[in-house]
């Protein structure tokens, strides 16, 4: 048991279509990251939350979006759906001012776009 | 672009064996991590290890880090068959702000009974 539950963890979408992935991140973790992982692939940073705001993005266009709440719970939400975003998506959290920096991956969202 | 690149892509072994995985990186890091992923599903964090240090042990698992040559590895030793699993390792680079990992594309392990 990780400590870090994502919902659902099966979607199946259409292109185009918009969807909302969540994350419950451990207990005592402030700082929430999404991951995005295609088949065979190793995981791709989408981006950061910390206390709320963004604290870092990689290489995703702006049609991927995020929230994180005052719980620390956390939203990936992808819009205009295309067949390329299927994918496992994955929410890790950790906390800021702690070193090593320990991260805490859920198991998963498995979206698939037809 | 994956910063990491593991080696072998894929490693196939008998139970009781040792299995080795390597790992190169392309930028200078804080820390380099190595991950555990069955089937798909989440990521289970094995081992840390900090810019600053040479090897570190943790049960069966050693892992040796070469910042002069961007490199790290991975030892399993006295594989079982639960060992079996993708294997990632994963490097925390010196960036300012963000606390991104930046995974490579990982080592399929089976290891047979």
């Amino acid at each position: 048991e990780t400590g870090v539950t994502q919902s659902p963890t099966h979607l199946i979408k259409t292109r185009g279509q918009q969807v909302t992935l969540r994350c419950s991140s451990q207990s005592g973790h402030n700082t929430v990251s999404w991951y995005q992982q295609a088949l065979g692939q190793g995981p791709q940073f989408i981006f950061q939350y910390y206390r709320e705001e963004e604290n870092g993005r990689g290489n995703f266009p702006p049609r991927f979006s995020g929230l994180q709440f005052p719980n620390y719970s956390s939203e990936l939400n992808v819009n205009a759906l295309e067949l390329d975003d299927s994918a496992l998506y994955l929410c890790a959290s950790s906390s800021e001012g702690i070193a090593p920096y320990g991260y805490t991956f859920g198991s998963g969202t498995r979206l698939t776009v037809v | 672009s994956q910063q990491g690149e593991e080696d072998p892509q894929a490693l196939s072994i008998q139970e009781g064996e040792n299995a080795t995985m390597n790992c190169s990186y392309k930028t200078s890091i804080n820390n380099l991590q190595w991950y555990r992923q069955n089937s798909g599903r989440g990521l289970v964090h094995l081992i840390l290890i900090r810019s600053n240090e040479r090897e570190k042990h943790s049960g069966r698992l050693r892992v040796t880090l070469d910042t002069s040559k961007k490199s790290s590895s991975l030892l399993i030793t006295a594989s079982r068959a639960a060992d079996t699993a993708s294997y990632f390792c994963a490097t925390d680079a010196v960036d300012t702000g963000r606390r991104a990992l930046t995974f490579g594309s990982g080592t399929r392990l089976q290891v047979q009974p």
